[in-house]
């Protein structure tokens, strides 16, 4: 079946630190992925996605493409800041089924 | 954008006994909307997804009489964890989707907290 694999946390970086969280899926078809974002005390957030292969889905100055041919989706922004504090999720689901598949989530803390 | 909220947000109950979780969505509809049990330091595993008027869907292996799906309304879904056991003391969150076939559009609720003593 279908599955994500993201890399473990958690992660623990300073302010204004390059940030790269690794993402790899197993999936029959072509998937969309997705990377969600989990503030304290808050619910899951869509923070981007990529619906095809080499589209790059940009958000909140975090980045991720999909690359077919390694099957990932990495998370990765330039320079990050305390507010990025959170757990992220990577997922995929396939187009019109609705359900997602996730990752089981890197925690992510910025010192400042 | 909409929002979706879960009641409780936390529950502590004994062993063997019925606990039911709401979830709602605030400002849209969702005919669909969807459980996940999230254990610590791991993946939220998809239990089932909610169908307004008609039975729920369960995946593989989560038992439908142990976790009781009512979908009576258009902005509400209720589970009950029955007759709950220690090892059903677990993160439980719903989500729901706010236009059909449309995966990128789904809201979360903040989740509810269950301890089985």
């Amino acid at each position: 079946g279908d599955s994500v694999t993201q890399m473990e946390g958690p992660v623990t970086l300073s302010e204004e630190a390059c940030l790269t969280i690794n993402c790899t899926y197993t999936a029959t078809g072509y998937p969309s992925l997705f990377w969600y974002v989990q503030y304290p005390g808050e619910g899951l957030q869509l923070l981007l996605k990529a619906t095809k292969a080499d589209d790059k889905g940009s958000n909140k100055g975090f980045e991720a493409t999909y690359r077919k041919e390694t099957t990932s989706f990495h998370l990765e922004k330039g320079s990050v800041q305390v507010s990025d504090s959170a757990v992220y999720f990577c997922a995929l689901s396939h187009q019109g089924a609705q359900k997602l598949v996730f990752g089981q989530g890197t925690r992510l803390t910025i010192n400042p | 954008g909409a929002v979706v909220s879960q009641h409780p947000s936390w529950v502590i109950c004994k062993s063997g006994t019925s606990v039911k979780i709401e979830c709602r969505s605030l400002d849209f509809q969702a005919t669909t909307m969807f459980w996940y049990r999230q254990f610590p330091k791991q993946s939220l595993m998809l239990m089932a997804t909610s169908n307004e008027g008609s039975k729920a869907t369960y995946e593989q292996g989560v038992e439908k009489d142990k976790f009781l799906i009512n979908h009576a309304s258009l902005t509400l879904s209720t589970l009950t964890v029955t007759s709950a056991h220690p090892e059903d003391s677990s993160f439980y969150i719903c989500s729901a989707p706010t236009l059909a076939g449309a995966e990128d559009t789904q809201y979360f609720g903040p989740g509810t907290r269950l301890t089985v003593l």
